[in-house]
C-alpha cells in the first residue's frame, strides 16, 4: 500500500519566515508532486520533479522553491512566507512517468500566513 | 475557456437516487482521464479511470465521449457515504490537470 507522509499537518507560521513543507513517499516513485488546494480555485501545481535533484515549475512556482535530494523525499520551501499563501499543501506521487498513472496524496498541510 | 471544467455544484441528491456529473475537456490531445474522489478535509484519492470503452466498478460508471469531450459519472443506488467531492483529472503528455470538483451531498 503506497503511503505518503507530510511532515506537519497543521502549520502557522509569520509574515517573512522560511518555511519547509517535507514529503515523504514510501513505494520508491519516480514522481513526486507539490500542488496548493485553495477554496474556488481547486488543485494547482506549484513544482513537479520526475527524478533525484530534477524539478520543473508546475502552474504557479512564483515564491516556491523545491528539493529533491533523494528519491523518497521532495521538498517545499517558502523562502518568504506571505499571507497569500496561506493554504491547504498536497503532495503526491505516482510510480512512473506516464499519462496513465495514478497520483497518491500524502494527508495536506494546512498552512496559515500570519 | 478552462481546459477542464466542471459543474460545481453542489448536487443534493436523496439517499438511494441515481446521480450523474460531467466533466468537459477542451484538449482534442487529451490523452489519460480519471475520477478522484475528495473527502471533506482529506485528501483526494483515486476513484476509476475512465477508459474508452466506459467501465464499471460496483455502483459507479464512467463514460467517456471524445467526439464531444466530455467524461461522466454515474452513481447508482447512493449512499450517504458517497458525499464528497468528485474531482476529474485530464492528462495530456506530460501536463496533468485537476477541474475544481463537483461536490455531492447525499441526504437521509
Amino acid at each position: 500500500d503506497v503511503k505518503v507522509t507530510q511532515s506537519s499537518r497543521y502549520l502557522v507560521k509569520r509574515t517573512g519566515e522560511k518555511v519547509f513543507l517535507e514529503c515523504v513517499q514510501d513505494m520508491d516513485h519516480e514522481n513526486m508532486f507539490w500542488y496548493r488546494q485553495d477554496p474556488g480555485l481547486g488543485l494547482r501545481l506549484i513544482y513537479f520533479s520526475y527524478d533525484v535533484k530534477m524539478k520543473e515549475k508546475g502552474d504557479i512556482p512564483e515564491g516556491y522553491s523545491v528539493s529533491r535530494e533523494k528519491k523518497e523525499r521532495f521538498s517545499l520551501i517558502l523562502e518568504s512566507a506571505s499571507t497569500n499563501q496561506t493554504s491547504m499543501y498536497l503532495c503526491a506521487s505516482s510510480l512512473d512517468r506516464v499519462v496513465t498513472d495514478t497520483q497518491y496524496f500524502g494527508p495536506g498541510t494546512r498552512l496559515t500566513v500570519l | 475557456r478552462k481546459e477542464v471544467e466542471q459543474d460545481p455544484g453542489p448536487f443534493n441528491v436523496p439517499e438511494g437516487a441515481t446521480v450523474a456529473f460531467n466533466c468537459t475537456y477542451s484538449n482534442s490531445a487529451s490523452q489519460s482521464f480519471f475520477w478522484y474522489r475528495q473527502d471533506c478535509r482529506k485528501e483526494p484519492k483515486l476513484l476509476m479511470s475512465v477508459y474508452s470503452s466506459g467501465n464499471e466498478d460496483g455502483r459507479f460508471t464512467a463514460q467517456l465521449n471524445r467526439a464531444s469531450q466530455y467524461i461522466s459519472l454515474l452513481i447508482r443506488d447512493s449512499k450517504l457515504s458517497d458525499s464528497a467531492t468528485y474531482l476529474c483529472v485530464v492528462n495530456r503528455d506530460d501536463k496533468i490537470i485537476f477541474g475544481k470538483g463537483t461536490r455531492l451531498h447525499i441526504l437521509p
